[in-house]
């Protein structure tokens, strides 16, 4: 059975800081692997999406590594900012040959960052 | 292009009540999912479909339904709501890759 874990579960920081957010899945056949962003009482925001081939994928301040075969995903966060407080999500989808399985998610990191 | 939406935002509902929460997406996509999210959790998977007249149980389906008539419509159904129903609950459709979410349904039963 696929398992997500999200280390550490909170996390705060002072502005300006780089960090790492961390996922780990106990199964390595995975069709991709997705991070999102929920804010306090809203919906999920897809942050970026990697291809199981793909080894990373990078959006503006933000930078996701994938390593299939040890089963880890990092979410690097650059120049942090009090407006990247949020919890952020990883989920994997599984692989089924191709076919579009659903995302297994992790239970989330909550970022803090201060002013 | 309204993506995914969801009807209603909030609800609360009595014990043994029931409702059925709406999903619509515009994207053409045939694979459609109900998951749930409990306070300091992930989200879990209740229903999925692939397609129009095709449902199958995920990891959480006691105490709820789904039908999938059309491709756009996937209606999650709560039939004699319990308390240990309460929760945000969100639809998503996907394409080949990446699934989108609707805004999501905060459901409170008492």
């Amino acid at each position: 059975k696929q398992e997500v874990t999200q280390i550490p579960a909170a996390l705060s920081v002072p502005e300006g800081e780089n960090l790492v957010l961390n996922c780990s899945f106990t199964d390595s056949a995975i069709y991709n692997l997705q991070w999102f962003r929920q804010d306090p009482g809203k919906g999920l925001t897809s942050l970026l999406l990697i291809q199981s081939s793909q080894r990373e994928q990078t959006s503006g301040r933000l930078n996701a590594s994938l390593d299939k075969s040890s089963g880890r995903s990092t979410l690097y966060i650059a120049a942090s900012q009090p407006g990247d407080s949020a919890t952020y999500l990883c989920a994997v989808r599984r692989d089924y040959g191709g076919s579009q399985g659903n995302l297994i998610f992790g239970k989330g990191t909550k970022l803090s960052v201060k002013p | 292009n309204a993506g995914v939406t969801q009807t209603p935002k909030f609800r609360i509902l009595k014990i043994g009540q029931s409702m059925t929460l709406q999903c619509a997406q515009d994207m053409n996509h045939n694979y459609m999912y109900w998951y749930r999210q409990d306070p300091g959790m992930g989200l879990k998977l209740i229903y999925y479909s692939v397609g129009a007249g095709i449902t199958d149980k995920g990891e959480v389906p006691n105490g709820y339904n789904v039908s999938r008539s059309t491709t756009e419509d996937f209606p999650l159904r709560l039939e004699l709501a319990a308390p240990s129903q309460t929760s945000v609950y969100f639809c998503a459709s996907s394409s080949r890759y990446e699934q989108y979410f609707g805004p999501g349904t905060r459901l409170t039963v008492t």
